[in-house]
């Protein structure tokens, strides 16, 4: 079983759509959770962090169960914009590697 | 102001040949990884130093040699390139805590080094 998980896609949707990503990870020592993106040949930026109450920012919102090991994220009323490919990542306590799922590949469509 | 800065950006080079990558962040982060992505897009760890010293080194082989003079580098010398060294190397960084005392771990990546190997 792979670490971190991910619907690899593409998920092509309408602008203005509310499209949802998940993610599931095997290792239960986990503390840290993200949601990275990454644009056609650039590097990941942080997208935002995944707390375990479920946080939001702006359009976007990240949700974490622990108990089944599962990540997602929420993109309500998409842009152009956020079209890329948006990793789950993970890592353990510190500063130790961080490990990416191979990404869910998003096109929004005018 | 680029906070994580790799050279060169791109690396065409024959099988064969020893290349060097650089690295050099200015955001004063303790920790420095090489991560690699393939051809299937696929990111992973290569090495992670801690003020300049190797912390982990996954399986990788011993042709690729990091090189940390500093904590601010993290320089990745490959030697006998194969071709299935082709990918885009990436150079990140994290500080040991955030501004808020907490280990987030929250890594931030250089622009990365496509390297093909003819």
């Amino acid at each position: 079983r792979k670490e971190v998980e991910q619907d690899p896609g593409p998920f092509n949707v309408p602008e203005g759509a509310t499209v949802a990503f998940n993610c599931t990870y095997s290792n239960s020592a986990s503390q840290s959770f993200f949601w990275y993106r990454q644009d056609c040949r650039k590097e990941p930026k942080l997208l935002m962090s995944v707390y375990s109450s479920g946080n939001e920012d702006g359009r976007f919102t990240a949700q974490l169960n622990r108990a089944s090991q599962y990540i997602s994220l929420l993109i309500r009323d998409s842009k152009l914009s956020d079209s890329a490919t948006y990793l789950c990542v993970v890592t353990t306590q510190g500063n130790t590697p961080l490990v990416f799922g191979k990404g869910t590949r998003l096109s929004v469509i005018a | 102001d680029t906070a994580v800065s790799q050279t060169p950006k791109y690396l065409v080079t024959q099988m064969g040949n020893d290349k060097s990558i650089k690295c050099e962040q200015n955001l004063g982060h303790d920790t420095m990884y090489w991560y690699k992505q393939d051809s299937k897009k696929f990111l992973k760890i290569m090495f992670s130093y801690n003020n300049k010293e190797l912390i982990i080194n996954e399986t990788v082989p011993n042709r690729f040699s990091p090189k940390s003079p500093d904590k601010a580098h993290l320089n990745l010398h490959i030697n006998s390139l194969e071709l299935g060294d082709s990918a885009v190397y990436f150079c990140a960084s994290s500080p040991h805590r955030n501004r808020n005392g907490a280990a987030k771990n929250i890594q931030y990546f250089g622009a990365g080094t496509r390297l093909s190997v003819l």
